[in-house]
């Protein structure tokens, strides 16, 4: 079974900084995607950044950029610049082939002024 | 081109009470999803189906039914609604062939 592990609850940091949010995984395929869901207090749940698994090269995507460690199945997400809209709780989440996905219990970013 | 949409947005029932949450999408998606979010939890899978006239149970199915009506809309159904059921649930989409789901803003259900 596949098992998701984001082991900080909670995360601030000062508007115009950077942050770094962890996650951790656990999975015997080889073939797979990680993904970050940011869900702002409206509920919603957004899609930030996905990754492949086959790709070497790490995700970008303006602000946000991820550190994916294949050999140590880690899968941070950086947000550089941070901003107000950016406090939200942020999921890590992993999906094979199968098709389900399976997210971790979340990170909530509180960016302060 | 809304998405995926959700209704209702919030809702209150009383033990034993039963209702449908309904999904619709408008983005030509084939699978569609139900979740439930509790607090301090991740999104949990209740049902998917992963194409129109198929359903499957995901990891948590117990106490709910679902229908995929046809190709936009996916109902996930509560027929005695308990106490546990209190949670928030997500409606999600994706394109067969594509890796990222789209979601809901989701229904808040509270069971009295």
């Amino acid at each position: 079974a596949q098992t998701v592990t984001q082991s900080q609850p909670e995360m601030s940091v000062q508007e115009a900084e950077t942050v770094t949010l962890s996650c951790t995984y656990d999975t015997s395929e080889s073939n797979y995607y990680l993904f970050w869901y940011k869900q702002p207090p409206s509920r919603q749940m957004i899609l930030v950044i996905r990754q492949e698994a086959y790709k070497q090269q790490n995700a970008t995507e303006n602000r946000f950029s991820v550190n994916f460690q294949k050999a140590a199945k880690s899968f941070s997400l950086k947000i550089s610049d941070s901003q107000l809209g950016d406090t939200a709780m942020y999921f890590c989440a992993f999906r094979t082939s199968g098709s389900r996905l399976t997210f971790g219990e979340g990170t909530q970013l509180t960016v302060n002024p | 081109n809304a998405g995926v949409t959700q209704t209702p947005k919030f809702q209150v029932l009383k033990t034993g009470q039963s209702m449908t949450l309904q999904c619709a999408q408008d983005m030509n998606h084939n699978s569609m999803y139900w979740y439930r979010q509790d607090p301090g939890m991740g999104l949990r899978l209740i049902y998917y189906s992963a194409s129109e006239g198929t359903t499957d149970k995901g990891e948590v199915p117990n106490g709910y039914n679902v229908s995929r009506l046809n190709k936009r809309e996916f109902s996930l159904r509560l027929e005695s609604a308990a106490p546990s059921q209190t949670s928030v649930y997500f409606c999600a989409s994706r394109r067969r062939g594509r890796k990222t789901q789209y979601f809901g803003p989701g229904t808040r259900l509270l069971v009295l």
